[in-house]
């Protein structure tokens, strides 16, 4: 099946840094890809729809100057949490749409941790 | 909204059939049933998709009541690397729209 991968898989940061995350279809063209956060013990809640070239469209109450999606191909969106606080910490996944077989794939997720 | 209702929790034991049960009572002529599962610390893992017919592949077989308003997940002989929470999923077909997760049922395989 498709494969969708994530970088970093993990990745432990000081308050205030910047943090990018990196969502790749590895054998398809993903025109459209999501990016999902999931805090312990909860169901994964939609952030941001992100097309290729274009802006991206964020879920209400999602904060779009905090969380800068970038899709600037049809293979790679990133995701950038800028001035990373503890309450971002959380498992951040994306997934990709695979147009010729109508279906979505899910990356591995990376886990965020604010110190 | 949810769109679906799922039990919370429940347990199999290994090498039975797990039975997960969904309901979709608002469910729109052009929206299917797709289920996802999420292993701890991983991303969701599609399994089965289905319309109205009874759909089986390699993964598990999906039953979907002939008014469409409750399905059935059964995978066939559980194992415990199918311990993950189960999400039931009401949308259109389309790769392009986006997925609703809900709170999900957490299976838990027992030897």
């Amino acid at each position: 099946g498709a494969v969708v991968s994530q970088h970093p898989s993990w990745v432990i940061c000081k308050s205030g840094t910047s943090v990018k995350i990196e969502c790749r279809s590895l054998d398809f063209q993903a025109t459209t890809m999501f990016w999902y956060r999931q805090f312990p013990k909860q169901s994964l809640m939609l952030m941001a729809t992100s097309n290729e070239g274009s802006k991206a469209t964020y879920e209400q109450g999602v904060e779009k100057d905090k969380f800068l999606i970038n899709h600037a191909s049809l293979t790679l969106s990133t995701l950038t949490v800028t001035s990373a606080h503890p309450e971002d910490s959380s498992f951040y996944i994306c997934s990709a749409s695979n147009p010729i077989e109508d279906t979505q794939y899910f990356g591995p997720g990376t886990r965020l941790t604010v110190l | 909204d949810a769109k679906t209702t799922q039990p919370t929790s429940m347990d199999c034991a290994e090498g039975r059939a797990a039975n997960l049960p969904c309901n979709h009572s608002t469910i729109s002529g052009n929206e299917y049933v797709y289920w996802y599962r999420q292993i701890h610390s991983q991303g969701p893992q599609y399994i089965i998709h289905g319309l109205k017919n009874n759909e089986t592949n390699e993964m598990a077989s999906l039953i979907i009541t002939e008014d469409r308003k409750s399905s059935t997940l059964i995978l066939p002989h559980a194992t415990l690397r199918d311990t993950a929470v189960y999400y039931c999923i009401v949308r259109v077909a389309t790769s392009y729209d986006k997925v609703i997760f809900g709170p999900g049922t957490s299976l838990s395989v027992i030897p």
